[in-house]
């Protein structure tokens, strides 16, 4: 399984944060796993930010630190899944990962930076 | 939130030395049905993510060298390599999954003195 990023590297502040999570080997509509966007940076650590899974029907489940700005969304037809963080400030830079979770996450995307600056 | 504590922050030891790194979680992650701990250990270097070393507290993922071991149960955990090795030069982060949102420990920092 391998999950391959694609995004922009620089946003501008209130701009919208858009990247792309591509899955191989695995199917974004398992009923096994849920796919998760988790960001780090010097100042928070690892912070997961949230997730997408099915089970029957779509779930989504966000941190309470974004959840008002956030969107992940899967897309079967390309198997893959992205995520949006609207109203972006330098806060929000950060290294972005990707990752599938059975539980524990145990495939990574290798990572975006991603730099919030005019 | 289940909140992740990690420690020592930093650690150097010498080349074949044990190391120890422990985890504490501020509530239990010891799910009572099936009497297993939702917590994973894993290896971060420099410029890669993450890399699953341990879950269920204790199995160690396929590869991962057997000198890594973990060890615990309901709130405190711990990580052990038996004999440091110079690859073994890390980051090291605890993180629960009993509940979300998912939380990781701020990182132990393991060094080669």
């Amino acid at each position: 399984v391998q999950l391959q990023q694609s995004g922009p590297g620089l946003v501008k502040p209130s701009q919208t944060l858009s990247l792309t999570c591509a899955i191989s080997g695995d199917s974004v509509s398992s009923d096994s796993a849920a796919w998760n966007w988790i960001r780090q940076s010097p100042s928070r650590g690892l912070e997961w930010l949230g997730r997408t899974y099915y089970r029957s029907n779509w779930y989504h489940d966000y941190a309470v630190s974004v959840k008002s700005r956030i969107t992940i969304n899967p897309d079967t037809s390309k198997n893959h899944f992205s995520l949006q963080l609207n109203s972006v400030t330098p806060e929000d830079t950060a290294v972005y990962y990707c990752a599938r979770d059975r539980y524990y996450m145990d495939v990574w995307g290798k990572g975006t930076t991603v730099t919030v600056s005019s | 939130d289940i909140v992740m504590t990690q420690s020592p922050d930093s650690l150097a030891l010498s080349l074949g030395e044990r190391a120890t790194i422990n985890c504490k979680s501020s509530q239990s992650v010891l799910y009572s049905s099936n009497s297993k701990n939702y917590l994973a250990w894993y290896q971060q270097k420099p410029g890669q993510p993450p890399k699953l070393l341990i879950y269920w507290a204790s199995t160690r993922e396929s590869g991962v060298p057997d000198r890594f071991s973990g060890s615990g149960s309901g709130t405190d955990f711990t990580l052990t390599v038996s004999s440091l090795q110079a690859e073994d030069v890390a980051v090291y982060y605890c993180q629960q999954y009993f509940s979300s949102p998912r939380t990781f420990g701020q990182g132990t920092k393991l060094e080669i003195k």
